[in-house]
Formats: structure tokens, C-alpha cells, sequence
């Protein structure tokens, strides 16, 4: 089937303004995983989700960040009172369960916040 | 597509010649090391894994190679095409789902 999907492709937003991403992953695949890759930088895990286990939300930079997966499909990523350093490329990923070494990656929101 | 990265460290080759592209990691306990591709205005896209009790792994084109020693992972592309040009990034799993990514290198391949 399609493989994952993102929306918006772009966002561009206000200082001060919340801002949700989505994420679709691949039919099937129980893992699921968000990352931030800001200009110039390499990719940031962000945290992840996998099946119904608790979601290691290490890698999330502050509590004004969070993230929903639903019906262990969609997913959301929640940014509250964006400030000019949130603007990057929200990059979702996605995994069979047991090859999870192998992630498929959506195309990315492009984020920026003015 | 818009670059996903200015301030990458920069491999040119000619078209044809072999490419090597080079990572150091700092976990020596992490499980698997894997090479992602990403062009420009994608998302990245796995090409080849290594486990940790591996040294050398081949697919098709491209060879992982993997020094424990001196925490060093290596990507070999053989006969660069001009479609091998993008930023490449290294990973490592430590242990679950975990993954983090090296700040990856651009292959630029002159035609």
C-alpha cells in the first residue's frame, strides 16, 4: 500500500501559536516514530510508539511538546506556544515491530514559525 | 527540493569511482548500526544494516563495514551514479526502538 504520510507538507505559524502534525504510518506497522531535523543538523529523535507499550518520550525537548497515537494508527505531534527554534522538518518514521531497524520515513512537515 | 543540510561535510566523486562515507559512534553498546539515504526534500530511506556481532555486510552496489574497536562504521558504494547523490546519515539502535542518527555526510557525484 502507500507508504507514510504527513500533513501539512507545510506549516507556517506565529510565535505563541500551538501547531499539530500528523502522521500516517504504513498500514500494518505497529512502530511508529517522530524525529526533528532542523537546517544543517542531523535528526532528532523525538520519541516513539510501539503498540501498547508506554511511548519513550525521551527526546522530547520540552512540555511543550507532546504526541498522540490513536488506535495505534495516526498519530499527532502537539507543539503548545511555538517559539522561533521549533522551526525545523517534523520527520515521521514508521516499523514492523520485530524489524525495526528498517524505518520508513514520510516526506516531513516543514515547520516555521515566525 | 530545498537542502536538508548546509553545513554537512562534503564528499565529491566522479561518476563511476567507489565512494567511501564514514561515521564514528560513541555507544559500544548499541545493537545495530544502519545507513539511511536522504535526498533532497525527502524523508530518508533505509539502504543497508549492520548487527553489532557483524564486521562486514554487502548488498547490492553498497557494503557496511563495522571496527568495534575504534567505534567506526564505513558505507562503500561501488561505481557511484549520479543518483547516489544525497546527504547520508549513519544510526545506531541501543537497545529497543530507540534510534539515533549521526549528523550525516552530503555525496555530491560529478558527472
Amino acid at each position: 500500500g502507500a507508504g507514510v504520510s504527513q500533513s501539512p507538507s507545510n506549516k507556517v505559524t506565529e510565535k505563541g501559536k500551538d501547531v499539530e502534525l500528523r502522521c500516517d504510518p504504513i498500514s500494518g506497522h505497529t512502530a511508529l516514530y517522530w524525529y526533528r531535523q532542523s537546517l544543517g543538523q542531523g535528526l532528532e529523535f523525538l520519541i516513539y510508539f510501539q503498540g501498547n507499550s508506554a511511548p519513550d518520550k525521551s527526546g522530547l525537548p520540552s512540555d511543550r511538546f507532546s504526541a498522540e497515537r490513536t488506535g495505534g494508527s495516526v498519530s499527532t505531534l502537539t507543539i503548545q506556544r511555538t517559539q522561533q527554534e521549533d522551526s525545523a522538518v517534523y520527520l515521521c518514521a514508521s516499523s514492523l515491530e520485530f524489524t525495526y531497524n528498517e524505518q520508513f520515513f514520510g516526506p516531513g512537515t516543514r515547520l516555521t514559525v515566525l | 527540493g530545498e537542502s536538508v543540510g548546509l553545513h554537512l561535510p562534503t564528499l565529491s566523486v566522479q561518476e563511476g569511482d567507489n565512494s567511501i562515507i564514514n561515521c564514528a559512534y560513541s555507544n559500544s553498546a548499541s545493537d545495530y548500526f544502519i545507513w539511511y539515504k536522504q535526498e533532497s526534500g525527502k524523508g530518508p530511506q533505509f539502504i543497508i544494516d549492520i548487527r553489532s556481532n557483524m564486521d562486514k555486510r554487502q548488498g547490492q552496489r553498497v557494503t557496511v563495514l563495522l571496527n568495534k574497536t575504534v567505534k567506526h562504521l564505513s558505507l562503500q558504494i561501488a561505481a557511484t551514479q549520479p543518483g547516489d547523490s544525497a546527504v547520508y546519515f549513519c544510526a545506531e539502535l541501543t537497545g529497543g526502538f530507540k534510534t539515533i542518527f549521526g549528523a550525516g555526510t552530503r555525496l555530491f557525484v560529478k558527472a
